[in-house]
């Protein structure tokens, strides 16, 4: 079956550490993204790429890094510059198409917490 | 500046009634929108989209509806089930071109508990 796998689910961090979030996608999709999900605030996009070997920044960028070497996977690496990493991430892509947009799929996210 | 706002963070209705969430949005340039159904500790799924040449679309017991003047949309789930608790996310996008293309504006979503 088609799907975005998230890894792990689970992930404690110590302070000045960085991590790396894993993001698998077997849809063929071009686009990827990633989003950031705080209590009351929605979800908040961190990084996207549309393309192999391209990314933007999101509204939230600071202190992540991305990359995309290969059309299935998206990583995300959580920089010990994040002020304030203990959050929800969650994976998304989306087909490029004449419409563009007929919704994300979206992986099972991984909950991060600094300790 | 948050573009895309669901003002009520939390909404309970009886089941068999009918359940509105609401959203509105502030940037004119969004023309395609979406809802989205979140369990806890899962991603969401795409539940309805409506495109901003429509006012209305429906799937069954969801309705998506779309007033452009007043920047305002709304998922009306008739009747409601208890299977239906969760939480509603609202998303806007400019659907074509540019550096925006595919990229979603979330509203902070809305907790739905439908009591049996």
């Amino acid at each position: 079956d088609g799907g975005i796998t998230q890894s792990p689910k689970y992930l404690f961090r110590k302070e000045g550490q960085n991590v790396t979030l894993s993001c698998e996608q077997n849809l063929n999709h071009d686009a990827m993204y990633w989003y950031r999900q705080d209590p009351g605030q929605g979800l908040r996009l961190i990084y996207y790429s549309q393309i192999v070997n391209d990314f933007q920044k999101g509204d939230i960028a600071e202190g992540y890094s991305v990359s995309r070497e290969k059309k299935e996977s998206f990583p995300l690496t959580v920089t010990s510059a994040q002020k304030n990493p203990t959050a929800f991430y969650l994976c998304a892509s989306t087909q490029r198409g004449v419409r563009g947009i007929d919704g994300y799929t979206f992986g099972s996210g991984t909950r991060l917490t600094v300790v | 500046d948050q573009q895309v706002k669901q003002n009520s963070p939390s909404l309970s209705v009886q089941e068999g009634r009918i359940s509105i969430l609401n959203c509105d949005y502030t940037n004119s340039m969004f023309d395609y929108f979406l809802w989205y159904k979140k369990y806890p500790a899962e991603g969401p799924t795409f539940l309805i989209s409506i495109s901003s040449i429509k006012d209305k679309n429906e799937d069954g017991r969801f309705t998506v509806f779309l007033n452009k003047s007043a920047k305002h949309l709304s998922l009306h789930i008739v009747p409601s089930q208890p299977g239906d608790s969760a939480v509603y996310f609202c998303a806007a996008s400019i659907a074509a071109g540019g550096t925006s293309y595919g990229k979603l504006t979330f509203g902070q979503g809305t907790i739905l508990t439908v009591h049996p």
